[in-house]
């Protein structure tokens, strides 16, 4: 698996754009950055996903610099209920379309009002 | 489109029971894993099973725990002989078939031996 490696927490405030960075300098040319979070004792929750191309969805957007070795997920107007733990994951790929996915530690995202 | 549906939501054993824990997919999803979280811990992988096969059981504790996912009815994750150490969150994802698919996370089921 190619690791990630996210800042423990951040702080942002309400209505102002979060930015939660995230490396992975070893990933491979087949793997995808996925994006998940957990808010407080709940199940993980998708927001988005990408491989080499910039994705946005209702959520948030998702940068992916042109190497690939680090990315950017965006929440353009953070809101109180975003506060969370945001997970970055590399997707591991073996034996056609079997996969499975490796949570870090994630970043304590809290959103001030 | 209903999401993943785990339960119980809640779940109180004495040491030494039993625990089960079930699974219902999305529709149309054919592959289940299974996560732990321990109470201030991340989530552990333990098991990724597909219709009536287990693929990677890597995470699962080599005693007392077992998974299924029969052709038909719900994945189910069960614990024998519980301990105080398996106190802990359970959570349950699904994925439908192919590559570039994301995987949704059930409520989870909490678990508490007492």
């Amino acid at each position: 698996d190619a690791k990630t490696t996210q800042p423990p927490s951040m702080d942002c405030a309400e209505g102002r754009a979060a930015n939660l960075p995230c490396n992975h300098s070893t990933i491979s040319g087949n793997e995808y950055v996925y994006w998940y979070r957990q808010i407080h004792s709940q199940g993980p929750q998708y927001i988005i996903h990408g491989l080499k191309n910039n994705e946005t969805n209702e959520m948030a957007s998702l940068i992916i610099t042109e190497d690939r070795k680090s990315s950017t997920l965006i929440l353009p107007h953070a809101t109180l209920r975003d506060t969370a733990v945001y997970y970055c994951i590399v997707r591991v790929r073996w034996g056609g379309s079997n996969y499975k996915l490796t949570f870090g530690k994630g970043t304590l995202l809290t959103v001030n009002p | 489109n209903a999401g993943v549906m785990q339960n119980p939501r809640h779940l109180v054993r004495r040491r030494g029971q039993e625990a089960r824990l079930r699974c219902s997919p999305m529709k149309g999803h054919s592959h289940v894993y299974w996560y732990r979280q321990l109470p201030e811990e991340g989530l552990k992988f333990m098991v990724y099973l597909q219709k009536e096969n287990i693929i990677d059981e890597s995470g699962m504790p080599k005693e007392r725990f077992s998974a299924e996912f029969p052709k038909e009815g719900p994945s189910i994750l069960r614990i024998q002989q519980v301990v105080r150490g398996d106190s802990a969150a359970y959570f349950c994802a699904s994925s439908p078939e192919g590559l570039n698919t994301e995987a949704f996370f059930g409520q989870g089921t909490r678990l508490t031996v007492v």
